[in-house]
């Protein structure tokens, strides 16, 4: 099926940095999701984008919804050891079987603290 | 957000039995999906749980492999039926309400020896 190409794969950064990571799709989306999964867990909803061009935050992360409505970014800020676990992208069209969420391959975030 | 209790939270079963999994949701919801996430990598949705008809397969997913009952607003079984190796995943019941979008399960990892 369709997937989002996401990007970093994995990153591995020192305690206290900054992270970017960021998604891209061939087909416009109506709703951008960040996810976050931990180790044997579910994936949680970090940020939720619903318009082009929108910016939201949430404590230290930030999320933007691109203005072509093809792509996103995640930032972190200032990160600590909490943040390990793998990021997921998720895009949603509009109606119909386009409704079903399209995932990215997912960022795997190791912090060194 | 929705809470979704699902059970068992893992499970190591003989190649050829089947193994039903369980996800209860603490309110009604319209919406209710199951993925799989094999090790590694992203999740890929197996089904749309319909309450009261029958689900809604994706692609390279049939009823006879991963029957799906959802008899009310609140709750939904998945079965692995006939498993072997290739099966060992974890598997995740999620549901989507217009208050809080997407929320997942814990998860089932399911190991076939």
């Amino acid at each position: 099926g369709q997937q989002l190409n996401q990007s970093p794969q994995s990153m591995f950064i020192q305690e206290g940095e900054d992270v970017s990571m960021n998604c891209t799709s061939s087909s416009i989306f109506n709703t951008w999701l960040w996810y976050k999964q931990d180790p044997g867990e579910g994936p949680v909803l970090l940020i939720a984008l619903y318009k082009a061009g929108e910016l939201t935050s949430n404590g230290r992360l930030t999320a933007q919804f691109g203005i072509t409505r093809k792509d996103s970014f995640l930032n972190i800020s200032a990160s600590i050891p909490s943040d390990v676990g793998i990021y997921f992208c998720a895009g949603q069209g509009s109606a119909g079987n386009n409704r079903k969420l399209i995932w990215g391959l997912g960022t795997s975030l190791a912090v060194n603290p | 957000s929705a809470v979704i209790s699902q059970k068992p939270s893992r499970d190591i079963c003989q190649r050829g039995t089947s193994l039903t999994i369980q996800c209860q949701v603490d309110s009604q919801v319209t919406m209710m999906f199951w993925y799989r996430q094999q090790p590694g990598q992203s999740l890929t949705l197996i089904a749309t749980a319909n309450q009261g008809s029958e689900a809604t397969y994706e692609s390279g997913f049939v009823i006879d492999k991963f029957p799906i009952s959802r008899p009310n607003l609140t709750f939904s079984t998945l079965t692995v039926s006939n498993m072997s190796p290739e099966d060992s995943s974890i598997y995740l019941c999620s549901v989507e309400s217009h208050s809080y979008g997407y929320t997942f399960g814990s998860g089932t990892r399911l190991t076939v020896v």
